[in-house]
């Protein structure tokens, strides 16, 4: 298997535009996790899904966050409109189920200025 | 609030060593505690996952402890190698939510 598949690996925008995050989890896992991480705040969960329904989503920082999930091999990660604050490392991981190991991405490096 | 601190935040060891990383948790009611391993601009890379009624893991030169009622977790990696820099990130799973919360993590660097 391929593992998590992350796109973009990179991306650098201005403030004010849309960005759009694209996860592609592992084969037969049934969660994925939508993660943040920060130099200052280290990794934080952002949302989570099971069976594409989104189950917990208090980790998501504002309105400006969306989540989708619309079949089991597919997900996004939207930011509209983006600010230079949310600029960060985002990963995505999927599990088999929800509480056993999680598989990472590579992540996608989001600068926004 | 279920919070999980690593110490210390970074160890530098000369090869050969070995050495001992540790994890801590506020709340003992988890239902698994998991190890990761990040290199610099990598992605996580799960190393072991310990479940709330297991007390240790091993694979290969790791090895790694729990004692929920302490609320702690121990990494050992014996016979460090250059290769095992990089840092080492300390997750639990309050319940079953699958919700991990990470600690801060411990940077190592093993010194040729």
């Amino acid at each position: 298997d391929a593992g998590v598949i992350q796109s973009p690996r990179h991306e650098v925008t201005e403030m004010g535009q849309e960005v759009t995050l694209r996860c592609k989890p592992i084969s037969g896992h049934n969660s994925l996790f939508w993660y943040r991480q920060t130099m200052m705040r280290g990794l934080e969960l952002l949302i989570y899904f099971n069976n594409n329904v989104p189950i917990d989503d208090s980790g998501m920082p504002e309105d400006r966050f969306s989540a989708k999930m619309p079949n089991a091999s597919f997900s996004t990660l939207k930011i509209q409109p983006s600010e230079p604050r949310d600029s960060a490392v985002y990963f995505c991981a999927s599990s088999f189920t929800r509480a056993e190991t999680q598989y990472f991405g590579p992540g996608t490096r989001l600068l926004v200025l | 609030k279920q919070e999980v601190t690593q110490i210390p935040a970074a160890l530098s060891v000369p090869e050969g060593e070995n050495l001992v990383l540790n994890c801590s948790f506020t709340d003992s009611a988890i239902y698994n505690l998991q190890w990761f391993r990040q290199d610099p601009g990598k992605g996580l890379t799960s190393l072991l996952l310990i479940q709330s009624s297991q007390r240790e893991q091993t694979s290969g030169r790791l090895n790694a402890s729990l004692d929920k009622s302490s609320g702690r977790s121990t990494l050992y990696i014996a016979a460090s190698q250059p290769g095992d820099s990089a840092t080492y990130l300390c997750a639990v799973i309050s319940g079953n939510t699958g919700k991990l919360i990470f600690g801060q993590g411990t940077t190592l660097q093993v010194k040729p």
